[in-house]
């Protein structure tokens, strides 16, 4: 079974779209997170959910909304996509310990 | 506040010699430190962590990295390389402030093993 599983892996889609990327994890853990890698491999963190509960929101636009249904989810939904977001988007979970787990990445590609 | 700095963007090195990547970190507290790997158009993998316990550190693949606070580092060392270790390669400090869970990265190493 996958840790953190996100879905879809690739996306390809025009400027002005909205879209979603999904997260899913079993480990029954509170904290979750959405970084953001770069063309250059940077990974800066987006955004932070604890239980549902968001706690950090790192200077990210608004067209980027983070949605928690639940502990175990948290989704991305990015509005009006521009040439910029292009990126690879990784969700994370982290338990008790400090571990981070990823998942395997969505590479997002505006066009 | 915390930083993390990977000296060297690029590391090239033989099939069959040693691996070192440098890592310094800043933090006002006492930080968990983790070492992750990525391949090619792969995912995260995360190789080993430190968290306060023992100072060297065990990982994946017989990477290894020594926590060393009088010099602020978590050096990574591998003692032969093999042809399945060229990925990237992050170091990540992670901590807490406030009522949050802090994970700052690296800017990353590229590492080239030659045949």
């Amino acid at each position: 079974d996958t840790a953190v599983s996100q879905t879809p892996k690739y996306l390809v889609t025009q400027m002005g779209n909205d879209k979603s990327i999904k997260c899913e994890q079993n480990l029954g853990h509170d904290t979750m997170y959405w970084y953001k890698q770069d063309s250059k491999k940077f990974l800066k963190i987006m955004f932070s959910y604890n239980n549902k509960e968001l706690i950090i929101n790192e200077t990210v636009p608004n067209r980027f909304s983070p949605k928690s249904p639940d502990k175990a989810h948290l989704n991305l939904h990015i509005n009006s996509l521009e040439l910029g977001d292009s990126a690879v988007y990784f969700c994370g979970t982290q338990g008790s310990g400090n571990t981070i787990y990823f998942g395997e990445g969505s590479w997002l590609t505006v066009v | 506040a915390q930083s993390v700095t990977q000296l060297d963007s690029h590391v090239s090195v033989s099939e069959g010699t040693p691996v070192l990547l440098r890592c310094n970190y800043s933090s006002s507290y006492s930080p968990s430190l983790f070492w992750y790997v990525q391949h090619p158009n792969k995912g995260l993998q995360l190789l080993l962590k430190y968290t306060s316990a023992a100072t060297l550190v065990k990982g994946i693949n017989g990477f290894e990295a020594e926590f060393k606070k009088s010099e602020t580092s978590f050096h990574l060392t591998k003692p032969s390389a093999h042809m399945s270790d060229a990925a990237e390669y992050f170091c990540v400090v992670s901590g807490t402030s406030g009522s949050a869970r802090q994970l700052t990265f690296g800017s990353g190493t590229q590492l080239t093993v030659l045949p």
